[in-house]
């Protein structure tokens, strides 16, 4: 079955404490990406990948970092968390870019308190 | 400040009439249009996508028209169905000049009511 995977799902954590969520897709997609939703913010974009090796900012960058060191993961790394970043987190990915219909995962509810 | 704006947060339908989820951009280098749609407890799923060079376009019950003048699109829904109950958000890309980058507005609450 065609998806993309984020883990954890849930994650309660303290503030400064390192946390990867990590994104897993299994079409062969070139285009990753992961945005955050927050209530009347709708969806920002935080990190965007064309390919492998290939990352570039979105709306909200600060405080978060990614990597794409194979096609298929494209984790979200947030060194030294925030409560200003307890969000509703979603990976997705496409076949080419933006112009192809994006899969998205479930969601990772994360808490910084 | 916010290039793509849903200003109805939410809008609510009877069965089987027409609902018009409006949208509205600023920037004028867009030139790729979507939305998207999301139910509770999952993520968004893609509905219907349209180009700058095209001022329509149909999928079954789903219709995007794109006024680029106003700077305005608008997603058509006929009939409505208890299903389309959910959360839709337009998108915008500025494909010239940044492939990847992909604006979102704040969303637009449905509910279709039997």
């Amino acid at each position: 079955e065609a998806q993309v995977t984020q883990n954890p799902r849930y994650l309660i954590t303290v503030t400064g404490k390192k946390l990867t969520v990590t994104c897993s897709q299994n079409m062969n997609h070139e285009y990753m990406s992961w945005y955050r939703q927050d209530p009347g913010l709708g969806l920002r974009q935080i990190y965007y990948s064309m390919n492998v090796e290939v990352t570039d900012k979105g709306d909200v960058p600060e405080g978060y970092k990614v990597s794409r060191k194979e096609k298929r993961n494209f984790p979200l790394i947030l060194e030294s968390p925030s409560p200003n970043q307890t969000s509703l987190y979603f990976c997705a990915s496409s076949s080419t870019g933006i112009e192809q219909p994006q899969h998205f995962g479930d969601g990772t509810r994360l808490s910084i308190l | 400040d916010q290039q793509v704006k849903q200003n109805s947060p939410s809008l609510s339908v009877q069965e089987g009439r027409i609902s018009i989820l409006n949208c509205d951009y600023t920037n004028s280098m867009f030139d790729y249009f979507l939305w998207y749609k999301k139910y509770p407890a999952e993520g968004p799923t893609f509905l219907i996508s349209i180009s700058s060079i095209k001022d329509k376009n149909e999928d079954g019950r789903f219709t995007v028209f794109l006024n680029k003048s106003a700077k305005h699109l608008s997603l058509h829904i006929v009939p409505s169905q208890p299903g389309d109950s959910a959360v839709y958000f337009c998108a915008a890309s500025d494909r010239g000049s940044t492939l990847g980058r992909l604006y979102f507005g704040r969303g637009t609450q449905l509910t279709v009511w039997p």
